[in-house]
């Protein structure tokens, strides 16, 4: 079972403009994780945010994370073409020593 | 520094045949970690080693799933026979303990079709 949901579920917006998903989860964690998947690639991981911090940046990533709403969001400002990709939040668990991914974000962007 | 490397990438087989998927992590990582990720869905943990050891495979499907970390390095996976359902990709992971397994490497994956 996957405990991250990601919202929306597919993304489409101009080169230039910026791009917000969201991703919320079920029980407690160490950490929630980015990642990135191209066509036909494999994951590459994007940014990490602790469970006791609220807010990330690296380059053109924001990310926030509420663990009182158990939710978090992840900004790319000033989109470019190479950044259409599937992003994917994924929890670290706080017991169990596990990284769930959720269902992920499909995002395209159109130069 | 070469990544996570994984073979074959892609496989086509007849439900009730075997296949094996082949990893080799990142040198020096003693965390290495098999996912199944089926069309739209994010990953999914099959099992996870430390070193040679299988720590988690709770959600490997035991009746007809095996894996093995000989030397703890490389690593196979094994599907026998294969369903219809088995039909997706196949991704290795290796981690660290200096970035303390918090970031996870993956390598490009193995589509696997069962027709």
């Amino acid at each position: 079972s996957q405990q991250g949901e990601e919202d929306p579920q597919a993304l489409s917006i101009q080169e230039g403009e910026n791009a917000t998903m969201n991703c919320s989860y079920k029980t407690s964690i160490n950490n929630l994780q980015w990642y990135r998947q191209n066509s036909g690639r494999g994951l590459v991981h994007l940014i990490l945010i602790r469970s006791n911090e609220r807010e990330k940046h690296s380059g053109r990533l924001r990310v926030t994370l509420d663990t009182s709403k158990k939710s978090s969001s992840l900004l790319i400002t000033a989109s470019r073409a190479a950044d259409t990709a599937s992003y994917f939040c994924a929890t670290y668990m706080e017991y169990g020593n596990k990284l769930v991914f959720g269902a992920g974000t499909i995002l395209r962007v159109k130069s | 520094e070469a990544g996570v490397v994984q073979s074959p990438r892609y496989k086509i087989i007849e439900k009730k045949q075997p296949v094996a998927f082949w990893c080799n992590p990142i040198s020096g990582h003693n965390t290495l970690y098999w996912y199944r990720q089926n069309l739209g869905q994010g990953p999914e943990l099959l099992i996870r080693y430390e070193n040679e050891e299988a720590v988690d495979d709770s959600q490997l499907p035991k009746d007809r799933f095996s894996a093995e970390r000989l030397k703890g390095v490389d690593s196979t996976l094994k599907i026998q026979p294969a369903e219809l359902g088995d039909s997706a990709v196949y991704l290795c992971a290796s981690s660290s303990l200096i970035s303390g397994y918090n970031e996870q490497f993956f390598g490009p994956g193995t589509r696997l079709t069962v027709l």
